[in-house]
């Protein structure tokens, strides 16, 4: 049972780029989430997702676009990179009161 | 809106000492809390939760916590620290009227066990 599954690991971009992370899930969760961890200031939420089709902003949307056209995925769009944007990124996929956290990609924007 | 302060972003114990990693929060309804433990290059994983039933809870790996309403507090410990123990410990809160799990984490502690 993979869990949640994010790709890539690390990635280094220049500024201006834009890219996809990705994450999916084999658990069949509806809610699904992303998360950037900067140190001191724990996890803060980017956007999140309640099912299919609908999807809505966190704590710190701005520069990030998310889509779910299927219950396993949920990507995260980094429009045109910013040093500000390096940060590790989580993705979970929630049942009930459990948060399934996957393993992070690592940005680093230059 | 719900925020969780984690008193210490660093903590030292001996091996074998107790451990005590202290949170509080705020929300304006009766929460749900979390504290979640993550290990070098690696994600979160659940140590336990509170979600409005008994007060003490139990988690993994020897950990509990206990919910206390007076002291807005959720305080995790372990009556004897393990070597393995050393990793970022995070408290966060929910919101058990919103549908779904969106959580608001504190800033972490790490943990340090000395030998």
């Amino acid at each position: 049972n993979a869990g949640v599954t994010q790709t890539p690991k690390f990635q280094v971009l220049k500024t201006g780029q834009s890219m996809t992370l990705q994450c999916a899930q084999d658990m069949n969760h509806e809610y699904m989430s992303w998360y950037r961890q900067d140190p001191g200031m724990g996890l803060r939420l980017i956007h999140y997702s309640v099912g299919a089709g609908i999807t809505d902003q966190g704590e710190v949307p701005n520069g990030y676009n998310v889509s779910r056209s299927t219950t396993e995925d949920f990507p995260l769009r980094l429009l045109s990179a910013a040093p500000s944007q390096t940060s590790v990124y989580f993705c979970a996929s929630s049942r009930d009161t459990e948060a399934f956290f996957g393993q992070g990609t690592r940005l680093t924007v230059v | 809106a719900q925020s969780v302060t984690q008193l210490g972003s660093h903590v030292s114990v001996s091996e074998g000492a107790l451990v005590l990693l202290r949170c509080n929060y705020s929300s304006s309804v009766p929460p749900y809390l979390f504290w979640y433990v993550q290990y070098p290059n690696q994600g979160l994983q659940l140590l336990l939760k509170y979600t409005s039933a008994a007060t003490l809870v139990k988690g993994i790996n020897g950990f509990e916590a206990e919910f206390k309403k007076s002291e807005t507090s959720f305080h995790l410990t372990k009556p004897s620290a393990h070597m393995s123990d050393a990793a970022e410990y995070f408290c966060a809160v929910s919101d058990p009227l919103e549908y779904g799990n969106k959580l608001v984490f504190g800033a972490g502690t790490i943990l340090r066990v000395k030998s």
